[in-house]
């Protein structure tokens, strides 16, 4: 069963520049997750998919910050314009949502940014 | 505001040894407690989970412990193993809520051959 995909792997860029950051769940996964990794930190969650509706967005800075999952699959992560604290590692992570109490969640390995 | 927190950045241990990870929570919804291990370059993986209706959970090596009046959770792993060595992160959730999770800042753990 594939994993988890994100791309790019490494993103470098300088602020006030836009990204964007793709990932593509585990299949029939139907919710989706972005986090945001700082270095020294825990992984912080910027935004909930369930299918391809917001269960949740309430950390992501709307400002500058957008996502979408248009067709309930995939999903984007833009960033426009960025900051020097933008820089971080920006992960993607899916879960099946069978109706149980414990969702494990599977990461994908992550985009490195760095905004100079 | 950290809900979760695990105070050791880091822990060295010698293979073949025991290794307790700690992590407290200061939020009294979480009923469900997750340890991720992530290595470099990688995403998090799931390790071992304990709900709060349990006080001790355990897989091969990896025992989850839970002391709820506490608000207390530590991860032994016997014996440790040098590909033990990893970053590990205590994420709780609600099961109330969306079942998001919180995670702590990691535990780099380093296993010494």
């Amino acid at each position: 069963e594939a994993g988890v995909a994100q791309s790019p792997r490494y993103k470098i860029i300088e602020k006030r520049q836009s990204v964007a950051f793709w990932c593509n769940p585990i299949s029939g996964h139907a919710t989706l997750y972005w986090y945001q990794q700082i270095l020294g930190q825990g992984p912080k969650l910027l935004i909930q998919f369930q299918n391809n509706g917001v269960v949740d967005d309430s950390q992501l800075p709307k400002d500058r910050f957008s996502a979408e999952r248009l067709k309930g699959v995939d999903s984007t992560l833009k960033i426009q314009p960025a900051k020097l604290e933008d820089s971080a590692v920006y992960l993607c992570a899916s879960s099946l949502l069978a109706g149980g109490h414990q969702e494990t969640q599977y990461f994908g390995p992550g985009t490195r940014l760095l905004v100079l | 505001d950290q809900q979760v927190k695990q105070n050791s950045p880091s822990l060295s241990v010698q293979e073949g040894r025991i290794s307790i990870l700690n992590c407290d929570y200061t939020n009294s919804m979480f009923d469900y407690f997750l340890w991720y291990k992530k290595y470099p370059a990688e995403g998090p993986t799931f390790l071992i989970s304990i709900s709060s209706i349990k006080d001790k959970n355990e897989d091969g090596r990896f025992t989850v412990f839970l002391n709820k009046s506490a608000k207390h959770l530590s991860l032994h792993i016997v014996p440790s193993q040098p590909g033990d060595s990893a970053v590990y992160f205590c994420a709780p959730f609600s099961s109330g809520s969306a079942r998001q999770l919180t995670f702590g800042s990691g535990t780099q753990l380093t296993v010494l051959p």
